[in-house]
């Protein structure tokens, strides 16, 4: 299957600070979303994004679908981006598997 | 509504007794998946349903048994689980094909005592 890899793995910031999170995919996809993982465990939606840029705020999302990559910016960081982000994809072959990265835990200390 | 709502929010089992997880979403999301999450590690496919029918199962043990009986709702029949079946299980809703948006509930909380 599809291989998605998510950096960095982990990311320590203090409050107001931006940060960028990457997310590299191994085959030409459909869909890719960026989800936001809060402490008790919700997956919320921040960007559906299978090309292109978007913006939500202090979020904002970019993928290259030829280069197979993609991009999210966090600025001025709060202690409520806390949490682990997701990157996932719906590859070309499969339109009903969606293939998760391994997340990158955020910690915004105040 | 973007809403995918899961019962219940915790639940705590004994490995002989049998219990039901539920997910319903009303955004008219012909495609409901099951996931299974264990600590610091990404969600994990259990199932899909595609039109009401079983179009995947990861290769899932059968004392885990899914269930659409229409096209809101999604069940997850638990018998017999063991300790190690303890994780965060999510459902998950979108419309079948490629350009596709997935929304997922807030998650069952399942301990197997």
């Amino acid at each position: 299957g599809i291989q998605v890899e998510q950096s960095p793995p982990d990311l320590i910031l203090q409050e107001g600070a931006n940060s960028t999170l990457r997310c590299n995919f191994s085959d030409s996809v459909n869909n890719l979303q960026w989800f936001h993982q809060n402490p008790w465990g919700q997956l919320i939606n921040l960007f559906y994004i299978p090309s292109g840029t978007k913006q939500n705020g202090r979020l904002s999302a970019t993928t290259v679908a030829t280069e197979r990559y993609s991009l999210l910016y966090i600025s001025s960081s709060q202690t409520t981006d806390s949490g682990v982000y997701f990157c996932a994809v719906l590859p070309g072959y499969n339109f009903n598997k969606f293939y998760f990265g391994s997340g990158t835990k955020l910690n915004v200390k105040p | 509504d973007t809403e995918v709502t899961q019962t219940p929010k915790h639940l705590v089992m004994g490995m002989t007794n049998k219990k039901s997880l539920k997910c319903e979403q009303h955004m008219g999301h012909r495609a409901m998946y099951w996931y299974k999450q264990k600590a610091k590690k990404p969600p994990e496919l259990m199932f899909v349903y595609s039109y009401e029918k079983l179009s995947i199962n990861e290769s899932v043990p059968s004392r885990f048994s899914p269930e659409c009986p229409n096209s809101s709702l999604l069940n997850l029949h638990l018998h017999a689980l063991q300790p190690e079946d303890s994780a965060l299980y999510l459902c998950a809703s979108s419309h079948p094909g490629k350009n596709t948006e997935a929304f997922f509930g807030q998650g069952t909380r399942l301990t197997v005592v």
